[in-house]
């Protein structure tokens, strides 16, 4: 068990509606990551959040944001939903800090995000 | 722009085989790590490493900074060690655990037979 919860597991919704993903990372770490895994894409880092604050985006969509929240736990919100967001999103979450170097990362079961 | 390449892209073993999966990637990096994934889908984390060799049961990761180079070696390969295995690199620094930043390999689907 890596500590790290991720809920729903599964979700499936319609094209052009709104989803939240919620994650909540191991007791301890102020960084959360989200992933995208899809299956043409394969696996691409979306965004980092470091103790409330954006730190690091990566191939994320406009329609999509997330944020953390003041007890650490962060929540990706996707938009206009696509067929093609039809994906694994994956949280992960590391101990981070100023002066911690390379600690390891402790990845959630994933939320499969079915969009028809 | 920073490019993870794996090797090979499939591989069925025997069970007892030693296996090893190469993995190169482009530019400077400030980690790289070796990743498991299960056919149900969840993520473990095998190694993290920035130098030299790591061991952890009968897996060994090494990395080779200079040739920007790394392998993932599996001693007595079992069965339940087919997965995919994913090589990442990090190259976001160091600051406020940036090591989560990752550009992802396109993995290695393991197969072993008893």
């Amino acid at each position: 068990d890596s500590g790290v919860t991720q809920t729903p597991k599964h979700l499936i919704t319609a094209t052009g509606q709104r989803v939240t993903l919620r994650c909540s990372p191991r007791s301890g770490d102020l960084s959360v990551y989200w992933y995208q895994q899809s299956l043409d894409q394969g696996l691409q880092f979306l965004i980092h959040y470091y103790n409330g604050e954006e730190r690091a985006k990566g191939n994320i969509l406009e329609r999509f944001s997330a944020q953390q929240f003041p007890d650490l736990h962060s929540e990706l919100n996707l938009s206009s939903l696509e067929l093609g967001d039809s994906a694994l999103y994956f949280c992960a979450s590391s101990a981070g800090g100023t002066r911690v170097l390379l600690s390891p990362l402790h990845f959630g079961n994933g939320t499969r995000l079915t969009v028809t | 722009k920073n490019e993870v390449e794996q090797s090979p892209q499939n591989l069925t073993a025997q069970e007892g085989e030693f296996i090893t999966i190469n993995c190169s990637y482009s530019v400077g990096i400030s980690a790289l790590h070796w990743l498991q994934q299960h056919p149900g889908g969840g993520i473990v984390s095998l190694f993290m490493l920035s130098s030299g060799k790591k061991k952890h049961g009968r897996l060994i990761a090494t990395i080779n900074i200079q040739e920007k180079h790394s392998s993932l070696h599996i001693t007595a390969s079992h069965p339940r060690d087919s997965a995919v295995y994913i090589c990442a690199v990090s190259y976001g620094g160091y600051y406020g655990g940036s090591q989560g930043n990752l550009i992802f390999g396109k993995g290695t689907k393991l197969s072993v037979k008893p």
